[in-house]
């Protein structure tokens, strides 16, 4: 399958700190791309899915002036919390779209802790 | 109504045994359907594609309803190291839009 990396793994920071988390396809162009949160024993949650070159489309809820999504290009997005707050700790994982088989591939994920 | 259901269990089953999970969408134009499995604390990976009619690999059999609208995932042979959620995705039939089940845990049982 296809390879999504994303940097870094781990994140540990001051409450009020911004944190830019890296998303990058590593044998393929993707068409999209999407961010996921994932709190401790609970399923997926989409925040915003992310077209190279345009404006992401955030979900419900999800602020956007909180969570900037730039995709400069079509193997790398990045999502970054600004002043992140204790509660912005999650799993974060991105996944990009592989146009062949309609599908998405998953990064590894990372792990945001806010003191 | 979410546009995919599944149970969320758990299901405790001992090795060897046989496990099927259901899903159901409620997009008729859906197209692309697959399942991911996902060990704690890592991220999902994908399982099986399943289209048309289903698909088989190895243990694991994957099955798609489009009358009923819904996929169903069968284990065989229960090992240890199946032991995980499963997440039932669906494509929206419009382009990039995939829709998530909240994910069913299994924990096979020495």
């Amino acid at each position: 399958g296809a390879v999504v990396s994303q940097h870094p793994s781990w994140v540990i920071c001051k409450s009020g700190t911004s944190v830019k988390i890296e998303c990058r396809s590593l044998d393929f162009q993707a068409t999209t791309m999407f961010w996921y949160r994932q709190f401790p024993k609970q399923s997926l949650m989409l925040m915003a899915t992310s077209n190279e070159g345009s404006k992401a489309t955030y979900e419900q809820g999800v602020e956007k002036d909180k969570f900037l999504i730039n995709h400069a290009s079509l193997t790398l997005s990045t999502l970054t919390v600004t002043s992140a707050h204790p509660e912005d700790s999650s799993f974060y994982i991105c996944s990009a779209s592989w146009p062949i088989q309609e599908t998405q591939y998953f990064g590894p994920g990372t792990r945001l802790l806010v003191l | 109504r979410k546009e995919v259901e599944q149970d969320p269990g758990p299901f405790n089953v001992p090795e060897g045994a046989t496990v099927a999970f259901n899903c159901t969408y409620s997009n008729s134009a859906s197209q692309s359907f697959f399942w991911y499995r996902q060990d704690c604390r890592k991220e999902p990976k994908l399982l099986m594609s399943v289209y048309s009619s289903g698909n088989e690999d190895g243990r694991f059999t994957a099955q798609l309803n489009r009358a009923s609208q819904y996929i169903s995932l069968l284990i065989r042979d229960s090992k240890l190291s199946d032991s995980a959620t499963y997440l039932c995705v669906v494509n929206g039939g419009t382009g990039n839009q995939f829709y998530f089940g909240t994910g069913t845990s299994l924990t096979v049982i020495p």
